[in-house]
């Protein structure tokens, strides 16, 4: 099955500075990799998607990066801001069958003001 | 629009004892799933609902059950309940079972077993 790993566990940065979130994937088949931002006391949400038809993709201060040949996808944050301190998550997933994305276990971003 | 409502937010339980988590979503989604979130262990997919009428076991199904009570509704029920069922539990709706989108999560269900 899918194996995701995601580094680093814990990421600290001083406000304005950037932030880069690292994730690979076994499955070279996997298409679709969503990132997740968890708010304390909240659900995942959504932030950026991404298939691998794309190797990039921005909305804002937020874009994600895939490289399929390396089978690795990052999230990129610019001009971090203390609202951007939360936990990130990213997924990798098949189309196709029954949807059942792997996660990965999560990046806790602390961003100091 | 609500999205995904999950009740109860908190609960405590002593070991033994049995609770049926809801969830319930209002999108006119296809797909449901159950996830369980523990420290360092990132989402750990327990039930899921491809559509309305089928379950399937996830990753760590074992002292669960669900029940897909209709297109809306997708519960999760802890028979006797461990103190290694600890945890937060994640519900989760998507559009169709297939296809390139993501998963709309609620904000969870905090669980104690004594």
């Amino acid at each position: 099955g899918e194996n995701v790993e995601q580094h680093p566990s814990t990421l600290s940065v001083q406000e304005g500075d950037s932030a880069v979130i690292k994730c690979t994937y076994s499955d070279s088949a996997s298409n679709y990799f969503p990132w997740y931002k968890q708010e304390l006391g909240k659900g995942p949400q959504l932030i950026i998607d991404i298939r691998s038809n794309v190797g990039e993709k921005k909305d804002q201060r937020i874009a994600v990066t895939l490289n399929k040949t390396a089978k690795h996808f990052s999230l990129h944050i610019t001009e971090t801001q203390p609202e951007d301190s939360a936990v990130y998550f990213c997924a990798a997933s098949k189309g196709g069958g029954s949807y059942i994305p792997t996660f990965g276990r999560g990046t806790s971003l602390i961003v100091h003001p | 629009n609500a999205g995904v409502t999950q009740t109860p937010k908190f609960q405590v339980l002593k070991t033994g004892q049995s609770m049926t988590l809801q969830c319930a979503q209002d999108m006119n989604h296809n797909s449901m799933y159950w996830y369980r979130q523990d420290p360092g262990m990132g989402l750990r997919l327990i039930y899921y609902s491809a559509s309305e009428g089928t379950t399937d076991k996830g990753e760590v199904p074992n002292g669960y059950n669900v029940s897909r009570l209709n297109k809306r509704e997708f519960s999760l029920r802890l028979e006797s309940a461990a103190p290694s069922q600890t945890s937060v539990y994640f519900c989760a709706s998507r559009p169709r079972s297939t296809g390139l989108e993501a998963q709309h999560f609620g904000d969870g269900t905090r669980l104690s077993i004594l």
